[in-house]
């Protein structure tokens, strides 16, 4: 089956420096993708949809200059988190629709630490 | 507004005994629903999904839900649960299931005890 793959699935960075997440379809191609933040023990929430070739589009309330989203590829998304602070501790979660008849496939996700 | 519902925040459940996991939704057009699952630390995997056509859908992990349009619902049940199936659940609604309105509920924790 269609498989996303993330990386890497922890990281521990100091407040101030800048963190990369990238998210890869494994066996499809993607055009569109899309990165979700979930704060413990709550649910999913988009923050942005990153679109092969042009600009991603974010979220209302997501500072776009502070979670830099790049899709260079069809197969390959992303997220730069800049200047990081630990209020941006969280799970980092790709997804992307392998485009047949299920649902969208996730990755393993990413856990942020900001220390 | 586009919404999802899960009542329930935490159920507890005895191995072998039955389960079902509440999920509304408030949705304007014909949705596409689905349920995933989350182990702790993991991303999620989807479980079962329903687009179309016969409202009770089967998954795996011998998992199913039944579609009930006059009560915007979507509830996730299963006969038999066993100790593997203690995570969270979460119930999503899209307006199709390639964009990007895709809506998750908070989810339900569940707890199996021996």
């Amino acid at each position: 089956g269609a498989v996303v793959s993330q990386h890497p699935s922890r990281v521990i960075c100091k407040s101030g420096t800048s963190v990369k997440i990238e998210c890869r379809s494994l066996d499809f191609q993607a055009t569109t993708m899309f990165w979700y933040r979930q704060f413990p023990k709550q649910s999913l929430m988009l923050m942005a949809t990153s679109n092969e070739g042009s600009k991603a589009t974010y979220e209302q309330g997501v500072e776009k200059d502070k979670f830099l989203i790049n899709h260079a590829s069809l197969t390959l998304s992303t997220l730069t988190v800049t200047s990081a602070h630990p209020e941006d501790s969280s799970f980092y979660i790709c997804s992307a629709h392998p485009g047949q008849g299920d649902g969208y496939t996730f990755g393993s996700g990413t856990r942020l630490t900001v220390v | 507004a586009q919404s999802v519902t899960q009542p329930d925040i935490h159920i507890t459940v005895s191995e072998g005994a039955s389960l079902e996991l509440r999920c509304n939704y408030s949705y304007g057009a014909t949705p596409y629903l689905f349920w995933y699952v989350q182990s702790p630390g993991q991303g999620l995997q989807l479980l079962l999904k329903y687009f179309s056509g016969d409202t009770l859908v089967q998954g795996i992990k011998g998992f199913e839900a039944e579609f009930k349009r006059s009560q915007s619902s979507f509830n996730l049940r299963k006969p038999s649960v066993h100790w593997s199936d203690a995570a969270e659940y979460f119930c999503a609604v899209g307006r199709s299931n390639t964009g990007n309105q895709f809506y998750f509920g908070t989810g339900t924790s569940l707890t199996v005890i021996p």
